[in-house]
């Protein structure tokens, strides 16, 4: 099956520095990709969205001189965290929409998330 | 606007009874309903989906779920609880074919031998 491989799985970082976290899709195009983080025991939230070589968009509240994500290209959508803080210590997590697959059955592929520490 | 609710955060089972984890959405047009297991630190792993037709769904290990329109609900179930079906689960919604997920609070289920 479709696979999102998302790196690194664990990081730790001090204050004030930047966080790059990338996600791929081994198989196949991914025309769009959601970036959630969760905080512990709390639900996903979705960040923003992203559609390849096209400007994020960002839900209400995020700051998005703070995340930064880019999507060159079809298989490949990074996340970086920049001047990161304790607070922003989290889990990441990506999900990937597969190109070329219409309508309902239109599936979404998850990464297996990123845990960031920022000490 | 779409939303979810997991009724209970947290649901205790003894090994061998019944789960029951409640969801209920809204939603101005039809949905698509998604049940996702997650294990700790890791991502969400797809236990079943409804989008249109039979509104019994069946997912992987041992897992259903009904879309019930009149009460908005997609309860998930299965009927003999193992050890290993604990985790956190989480109902999710979502509208458009291009759209996100809009995620549920999530439930913890624990199972006791």
């Amino acid at each position: 099956g479709a696979v999102v491989s998302q790196h690194p799985s664990r990081v730790i970082c001090k204050s004030g520095t930047s966080v790059k976290i990338e996600c791929r899709s081994l198989d196949f195009q991914a025309t769009t990709m959601f970036w959630y983080r969760q905080f512990p025991k709390q639900s996903l939230m979705l960040m923003a969205t992203s559609n390849e070589g096209s400007k994020a968009t960002y839900e209400q509240g995020v700051e998005k001189d703070k995340f930064l994500i880019n999507h060159a290209s079809l298989t490949l959508s990074t996340l970086t965290v920049t001047s990161a803080h304790p607070e922003d210590s989290s889990f990441y997590i990506c999900s990937a929409r597969e190109k070329g697959i219409q309508g309902s059955n239109s599936p979404l592929h998850f990464g297996n998330g990123t845990r960031l520490t920022v000490t | 606007a779409q939303s979810v609710t997991q009724l209970g955060s947290h649901v205790s089972v003894s090994e061998g009874a019944l789960v029951l984890l409640r969801c209920n959405y809204s939603s101005s047009v039809p949905p698509y309903l998604f049940w996702y297991v997650q294990y700790p630190n890791q991502g969400l792993q797809l236990l079943l989906k409804y989008t249109t037709g039979a509104t019994l769904v069946k997912g992987i290990n041992g897992f259903e779920a009904e879309f019930k329109k009149s009460e908005t609900s997609f309860h998930l179930t299965k009927p003999s609880a193992h050890m290993s079906d604990a985790a956190e689960y989480f109902c999710a919604v979502r509208v458009w074919v291009g759209t996100a997920l809009i995620f549920g609070k999530g439930t913890t289920l624990s199972v006791s031998s």
